[in-house]
């Protein structure tokens, strides 16, 4: 398996919800990243993990809360979300994290957020 | 911090035609710059990379330059095709810190047949 893959692939929510977006590589990855894109923008790091444990922080509202239960998923729970969170999540693995030669970044499908 | 910008931001050119876009970063220590390609709707993929201590790369008719003085980089393809049709981003990273890839802000290529 040489993907990454995301569900689910459309999500809509209301402000009061709670919900979470999964992530998951077979490829033996051992970083992976959380990102948002907001249309005809470039993506926004948000996590990253890095062997299952939270190497990066962006400044993320705590409404984000990010999980790597396993080397092979990652997962983004939303709470109390604002209708500006909407946007387009993407989830990327690469082999390591930079430093190794293995840093090239694969990215998943995403998955469409819309907070009403 | 690291800074790139990128050039345009929209590039219409004829199918059969060349395209360039350019990048030029700020942080001297980068030293490893992706390209990715995003269709309408669908992921970022990587299409070419580069590392600092190679000047160009070129995979079929794609190519990439990298001149570390100026602290630009330029993605070209030759002979482009509809399909080439996208949204362009540049990135550019410190691989011996935290290795987080600061994305230029996007070109739209459009190939018109």
């Amino acid at each position: 398996d040489t993907e990454v893959t995301q569900t689910p692939k459309h999500l809509v929510m209301g402000m009061t919800n709670k919900k979470s977006l999964k992530c998951e590589q077979h490829m033996g990855h051992r970083a992976m990243y959380w990102y948002k894109q907001k249309a005809k923008k470039p993506p926004e790091l948000m996590f990253v993990y890095s062997y299952e444990k939270l190497s990066i922080n962006e400044s993320v509202p705590s409404r984000f809360s990010p999980e790597c239960p396993n080397s092979s998923l990652l997962n983004l729970h939303l709470h109390a979300l604002q209708p500006e969170d909407s946007a387009l999540y993407l989830c990327a693995s690469s082999q390591d994290l930079p430093g190794q030669g293995k840093e090239t970044q694969y990215f998943g499908p995403g998955t469409r957020l819309l907070v009403l | 911090g690291e800074n790139v910008e990128q050039h345009p931001s929209t590039l219409s050119v004829q199918e059969g035609d060349s395209a360039v876009i350019k990048c030029t970063y700020s942080d001297s220590a980068s030293n490893y710059f992706p390209w990715y390609k995003q269709e309408l709707g669908k992921r970022p993929q990587l299409i070419i990379d580069i590392r600092s201590n190679v000047g160009e790369k070129k995979d079929q008719r794609i190519a990439v330059t990298l001149n570390k003085t100026a602290k630009h980089f330029s993605l070209h393809i030759t002979e482009t095709q509809p399909e080439d049709s996208a949204v362009y981003f540049c990135a550019a990273s410190i691989t011996s810190n935290t290795g987080k890839l600061i994305f230029g802000q996007g070109t739209t290529l459009q190939v018109k047949p």
